[in-house]
This record gives C-alpha cells, sequence and structure tokens, in this order.
C-alpha cells in the first residue's frame, strides 16, 4: 500500500517549457486535489477532482490544467511555466466522510528560472 | 466564504511544557470538519487530529488535543508535554462538506521546542 505517490520528486524548467506532474493513489478515494505550497502562504487549492472523469477549479487555477482519466490518477500540467510557479506541489486524496482526513504525496518541488 | 487564519507566524515552547497553537476559521456551512496537519522539515504533510462541528466533545489524540469553541468559531490546538520533535510547522484546515469536500488551509504556524 504506497498511498499516494508523485512523480517526479524536482523538476526544474525554464520558462515557457511545459511538464506534468503525476499523482497516484492506491486507496480508491474519490477526491483528489492539487495544491501549491509558497513560503508564508500555506497551502493554495489549484484544482481539484471528486471523481473519475471530474475537475475543477479552485483558489489558484490560473496556468494550470488537470486531468483524471483514472480513478487512481490525477495530473497536472503547466502548458507554458512561469518563474511565478516556481512552488512546492502537493497532491493529496481523501474519502468523501466529513471526517476524513487528506492523504498527501511527498511533494514536487519545482524551480522555474 | 470559508477562511482560516493562523494568526501566530511562529512561536517558543520549551521541552516539556505544553504550548497552544491559535486557529480560528470563517464559515456560514451548517457542517464542517476542522483538521490539524504537522509539517517538519521534511515536507511531508502529517494528519494530528479531526473536530467534527457538531462534536460535544474536544478531540484528543495522544498529547494532541483540540480546543473547539464553537460560537467563537476557533479550534485551538493544544500540545501538551512538547518535545524536540514537535518542533515543525503546524496547519489548521477546516473541510468543507457543502463545498464540495474541499479543504481551507490556515498560513500555518512554526513552533521550535527549546531543549
Amino acid at each position: 500500500n504506497a498511498g499516494v505517490t508523485q512523480t517526479p520528486k524536482f523538476r526544474v524548467l525554464k520558462t515557457g517549457q511545459s511538464m506534468t506532474l503525476l499523482c497516484a493513489q492506491d486507496m480508491n478515494h474519490e477526491y483528489m486535489y492539487w495544491y501549491r505550497q509558497d513560503p508564508g502562504m500555506g497551502l493554495r487549492l489549484i484544482h481539484y477532482s471528486v471523481g473519475e472523469g471530474t475537475t475543477a477549479k479552485g483558489e489558484v487555477p490560473d496556468g494550470y490544467n488537470v486531468s483524471r482519466l483514472k480513478k487512481q490518477n490525477f495530473l497536472l500540467g503547466l502548458e507554458s511555466a512561469a518563474p511565478s510557479q516556481t512552488s512546492v506541489y502537493f497532491c493529496a486524496s481523501s474519502y468523501t466522510g466529513e471526517g476524513d482526513t487528506q492523504y498527501f504525496g511527498p511533494g514536487t518541488r519545482l524551480t522555474v528560472l | 466564504a470559508q477562511k482560516i487564519t493562523q494568526t501566530q507566524p511562529g512561536m517558543f515552547v520549551q521541552e516539556k511544557e505544553a504550548v497552544t497553537l491559535d486557529c480560528t476559521y470563517d464559515t456560514s456551512d451548517p457542517s464542517y470538519g476542522l483538521f490539524w496537519y504537522k509539517q517538519p522539515s521534511s515536507g511531508e504533510m502529517i494528519f494530528l487530529i479531526y473536530q467534527g462541528s457538531y462534536d460535544q466533545q474536544n478531540a484528543t489524540e495522544g498529547r494532541y488535543s483540540l480546543n473547539f469553541q464553537k460560537a467563537r468559531k476557533s479550534a485551538n490546538l493544544v500540545i501538551s508535554a512538547s518535545q524536540l520533535g514537535d518542533s515543525a510547522m503546524y496547519f489548521c484546515a477546516m473541510r468543507a462538506l457543502y463545498n464540495f469536500n474541499k479543504f481551507y488551509f490556515g498560513s500555518g504556524t512554526k513552533l521550535n521546542v527549546k531543549p
């Protein structure tokens, strides 16, 4: 039982390049989330999904796209990376109950030069 | 709109003493969940404790307890008998049950435990 995994763990991009971050969970969770964490700002929700084939915008969606073609995977894409997207990205998943916590991946540290 | 406020950017506590980390929240939803997470310097997010909005008693998990005051919309985390390993960032979060189960996080409190 691996929980929530993220690929890659580190990445350096040049401005304008694109990339995809992969999140995978093996707990059969319905909900999945992508966050970014910047110093002093806590976690901010980028996009989320309430089930396979669904996605929705969070608090800071601009510059990102997502897809959830399979229940266990949630992909985050950057089409044209900008230095403002330098951050640590966390994926999380959860069951649907009120008391169900989110389970987080280890994070991806992205630097855009 | 939902909002979580943590007003203590950093705190120090002496080893073996108790410490309270503040968290206030704002929501108009009748039902919600409140969570605390720990983030050590290694970066992972660790779930600590949960409190439901209809729970009458304060939640406890080992050395962690949640001081829930619904009328004041506060959900403070109390850590008893602090240990050096408690040094970390602590985040308060709220699960919005009426808003697609989205989680809203505070900006965090950096706790340093002194020997």
